[in-house]
């Protein structure tokens, strides 16, 4: 069974901190590996999908990485807009569905 | 581009009445799409999985005779949570995935807010 693993939890920064998140798996063989934003009350927001270990993609202060066992996703120099909850989804090659991890809240504070 | 829709996103419905949620792909066609619920500060998960014209497939434990999907075209998908239960309440969300293409991205709704009281 797949299974998804993000930590930390929580995490709050000051504005102009960098940090990173993590996500752990483990998957039969992986599709692909998806990094998704959420807004309390909204639904998720795309922001990457990786494929192979050893990808990189960037999307304005967010960057994420691929290994063959976790992802991390680096936010650099971040701002109170990017207070969210960040989750992180993983695709096994066998179906069409995703599996989520429980997601890092993060807080920005100016 | 990539925009879904849910259509409510917010009910309030009485214990014992059925309530029906509607996704939208408004600017591609989507050959799957996918039902989710979330409660409060969890993660998502899936429901069931419905394909264009085909039965739903349902995660284990979910009712199917109680959450209905019908997925009648390629822009939308339907779920009617039949004889609602205070239980019941929650965030149900919505995802497509775009037909014809290489890419596995699934686009999300907004969302639905359901309360039954």
């Amino acid at each position: 069974e797949d299974q998804v693993t993000q930590s930390p939890e929580a995490l709050r920064l000051q504005e102009g901190e960098s940090s990173s998140l993590n996500c752990s798996y483990t998957v039969s063989g992986l599709r692909g590996l998806f990094w998704y934003r959420q807004d309390p009350g909204k639904g998720p927001e795309f922001l990457f999908t990786l494929y192979s270990a050893g990808e990189e993609k960037e999307k304005e202060r967010l960057k994420a990485t691929l290994t063959k066992k976790e992802s991390f996703l680096h936010i650099t120099a971040p701002k109170p807009e990017d207070s969210a909850t960040y989750l992180c989804a993983v695709q096994e090659t066998a179906g069409n569905k995703l599996t989520f991890g429980g997601g890092t809240r993060v807080l920005v504070k100016p | 581009g990539a925009v879904v829709s849910q259509h409510p996103s917010r009910v309030i419905c009485k214990s014992g009445t059925s309530v029906k949620i509607e996704c939208r792909s408004l600017d591609f066609q989507a050959t799957t799409m996918f039902w989710y619920r979330q409660f409060p500060k969890q993660s998502l998960m899936l429901m069931a999985t419905s394909n264009e014209g085909s039965k739903a497939t349902y995660e284990q434990g979910v009712e199917k005779d109680k959450f209905l999907i019908n997925h009648a075209s390629l822009t939308l998908s339907t779920l009617t949570v039949t004889s609602a239960h205070p239980e019941d309440s929650s965030f149900y969300i919505c995802s497509a995935r775009a037909a014809g293409t290489a890419n596995y991205e699934q686009y999300f709704g907004p969302g639905t807010r359901l309360t039954v009281t």
